[in-house]
Parts: structure tokens; C-alpha cells; sequence
């Protein structure tokens, strides 16, 4: 069984579309987050939700919205996709504790 | 607020050697987590170690382990006896223990293992 899950692996798109990643997790986490990962691999939060609740929101275009219906699963939808959203993102849970993030497996969205 | 910084973006080792990646990190907080993650050509995130600030002794997992100097804000990672399934690129990461837990990252190291 895989622990953090993302749906999908690879999203290829034009400009200006609206896509959506899925994640998720069944370790019974109560904190998940979406990471960005630049083409020079360097790796910045977007945002995190505990139990549902937003707790951390950065600097991210307000086209970025994040949404967690329960606390095991936590999207991210994006509207009127630019080239400079090309990145690979990737969702990651963590509990109390702070044992270590678990990652998903990143989706590489290429946007053309 | 934290940074993490790795100045070496790659390095090289021959096999069955071993190996130090260096990190520095600077945080306000006085407690909290830090992390070497690896991330093979597969793209997946692999947490390598884990070492909570407020303990003094090194860890350690299996060929694995950390110098960890608090006052120095220095965080190195070395590999011992080096197998080619070792390379990848290596962050550092930091995450304080209260609060708004989130990882720091640095910039990575790429790791070759040479035959």
C-alpha cells in the first residue's frame, strides 16, 4: 500500500487551463503539505493543512488553490496555468512528533 | 524563519569510501528538527536521518550519520562504504518543533559514486 499518494505522475497541458493534482495519504497523519520542486531542483512549501484547517499559506499566486475535504486528503487546483508553473510538486504528510515527512511520489506538471 | 544552506552542489566518491555533504542552517527557534532527505533519479523523497536539536548524540542509521554541531549551526551527513544505489541528490532540511511545522530546505547536493 502506497503511504502518500498522487494523482497524476505526469500533467502536460497548455497555458491558460485549469488542472488538478490529488493526493493521499493513509497513515493517519494529521498534517499534509504541498511542496514545489523548481528546475533546479530546489524545493519551497506552498502550503500546509492540519486536520483540514489551513495553517501555512505562502507566497503563492492566488490562482493556487489547495483543498482538503477530510484530513487524509489534501488537491491542489490550479487556474490559468503559465509556463512558470512548470515545476514538480509533491504532497507530503507528517505527524506529531515530527518523525519525518512522508512524500508522495511528485507530479511533474509541464505546462506548453 | 530558518535557511539551510549546502555549498557543495555536487560531489564525488568511489565506491566502498566514504563521503561528507555539509549543510549550515540558522533558526530563531530553539528547538527543533533536522533532516537529510535523498532523492534518487526516480524523483521520489527518501528521508535518510533524523536528529532532534535538543539531543546531544549524533545519529546514526546504519551507514549513515550525522555530525551535528549546535553551536556552530553545522549539520554534515556522511556516507560510509559508498554503493551505487547512494547516488542521488541529498537535501538538508530543517523544521522547528512548535508552531507552524513546516521543512526548510537547501539548495541539494548531487551525489556520483564512482566504480
Amino acid at each position: 500500500d502506497t503511504a502518500v499518494s498522487q494523482t497524476p505522475k505526469y500533467l502536460v497541458t497548455q497555458m491558460g487551463n485549469d488542472k488538478s493534482i490529488k493526493c493521499e495519504q493513509n497513515l493517519g497523519h494529521d498534517t499534509m503539505y504541498w511542496y514545489k520542486q523548481d528546475s533546479k531542483k530546489f524545493l519551497k512549501i506552498m502550503f500546509s493543512y492540519n486536520n483540514k484547517e489551513l495553517i501555512i499559506n505562502e507566497t503563492v499566486p492566488n490562482r493556487f488553490s489547495p483543498k482538503s475535504p477530510d484530513k487524509a486528503h489534501l488537491n491542489l487546483h490550479i487556474n490559468s496555468l503559465e509556463l512558470g508553473d512548470s515545476a514538480v510538486y509533491f504532497c507530503a504528510s507528517n505527524r506529531d512528533g515530527n518523525y519525518g515527512y512522508t512524500f508522495g511520489s511528485g507530479t511533474r506538471l509541464t505546462v506548453v | 524563519a530558518q535557511t539551510v544552506t549546502q555549498s557543495q552542489p555536487e560531489m564525488s566518491v568511489q565506491e566502498a569510501e566514504t563521503v561528507t555533504l555539509s549543510c549550515t542552517y540558522d533558526t530563531s527557534e530553539s528547538d527543533y528538527y533536522l533532516f537529510w532527505y535523498k532523492q534518487p533519479p526516480s524523483r521520489q523523497m527518501i528521508l535518510v536521518i533524523r536528529q532532534e536539536a535538543y539531543k546531544q548524540q549524533n545519529a546514526t542509521e546504519n551507514r549513515f550519520s550525522v555530525n551535528f554541531q549546535k553551536a556552530a549551526k553545522s549539520f554534515s551527513l556522511k556516507i560510509s562504504d559508498s554503493q551505487l544505489g547512494d547516488a542521488a541528490m541529498y537535501f538538508c532540511a530543517c523544521d522547528p518543533n512548535f508552531g507552524n511545522e513546516k521543512l526548510t530546505f537547501g539548495t541539494g547536493t548531487r551525489l556520483t559514486i564512482i566504480p
